[in-house]
């Protein structure tokens, strides 16, 4: 399978913990994104990279939110301290756009976070 | 920043019959429009997409178009199917951005048999 791969797809936490969630994106793509989305609601933008660049970030990321994407591989989304508002599912997509234009973006099937 | 509109939020049809879903956008400078499918349990996928420099695109039995003037755009799919069922997004880059897409709510397409 050459699709997009997310890792854990469940983690239930207690508030106040942390958890980190990893994407693997598409081998070739150059663009990685984090989307937040809730129940009955579209999908929110949360961040992005270009290749190991992180060059834009939404509002919705709070301090207690990072992302990191090493070498231009594989990400990471590291929430700390946990919040109850935060359950809902993230997930993570990549595309390898033309120069100056938006492209597809092939999404991953998400990792569900469930906070207690 | 952008903001997208999307309706209706649910849609029934007749197998067979036709849908319609609509979106409206606030930046003019937004130049691309995707729509993506969702399964249940699954990630958005690709269906068909429109830049701003045409005003309709058509897939087989699914069709976009887009009204630059207006700020809309719309999916129509013809013949449904009970396999078409899903929640529908439609989206819009973030004006000028080529870093993100701004998305709607969402439409729950159900085709009865």
């Amino acid at each position: 399978d050459t699709g997009v791969s997310q890792d854990p797809r469940h983690k239930i936490t207690k508030r106040g913990q942390n958890v980190t969630f990893r994407c693997d994106p598409i081998s070739e793509h150059n663009r990685l994104y984090w989307y937040r989305q809730t129940l009955g609601q579209g999908p929110e933008f949360l961040t992005y990279f270009q290749n190991e660049a992180q060059l834009e970030k939404s509002r919705l990321l709070s301090d207690r939110f990072s992302a990191e994407r090493p070498k231009g591989s594989f990400s990471t989304l590291e929430i700390q301290r946990t919040e109850q508002g935060d359950s809902a599912m993230y997930l993570c997509a990549s595309s390898s756009p033309g120069l100056g234009t938006t492209g597809e973006l092939f999404f991953g099937e998400g990792s569900r976070l469930t906070v207690l | 920043g952008e903001n997208v509109e999307q309706h209706p939020s649910t849609l029934s049809v007749q197998e067979g019959d036709s849908a319609v879903i609509k979106c409206t956008y606030s930046d003019s400078a937004s130049n691309y429009f995707p729509w993506y499918k969702q399964e249940l349990g699954k990630g958005p996928q690709l269906i068909i997409d429109i830049r701003s420099n045409v005003g309709e695109k058509k897939d087989q039995r699914i069709a976009v178009t887009l009204n630059k003037t207006a700020k809309h755009f719309s999916l129509h799919i013809t013949e449904t199917q009970p396999e078409d069922s899903a929640v529908y997004f439609c989206a819009a880059s973030n004006g000028g951005s080529q870093g993100n897409l701004i998305f709607g709510k969402g439409t729950k397409l159900s085709v009865k048999p």
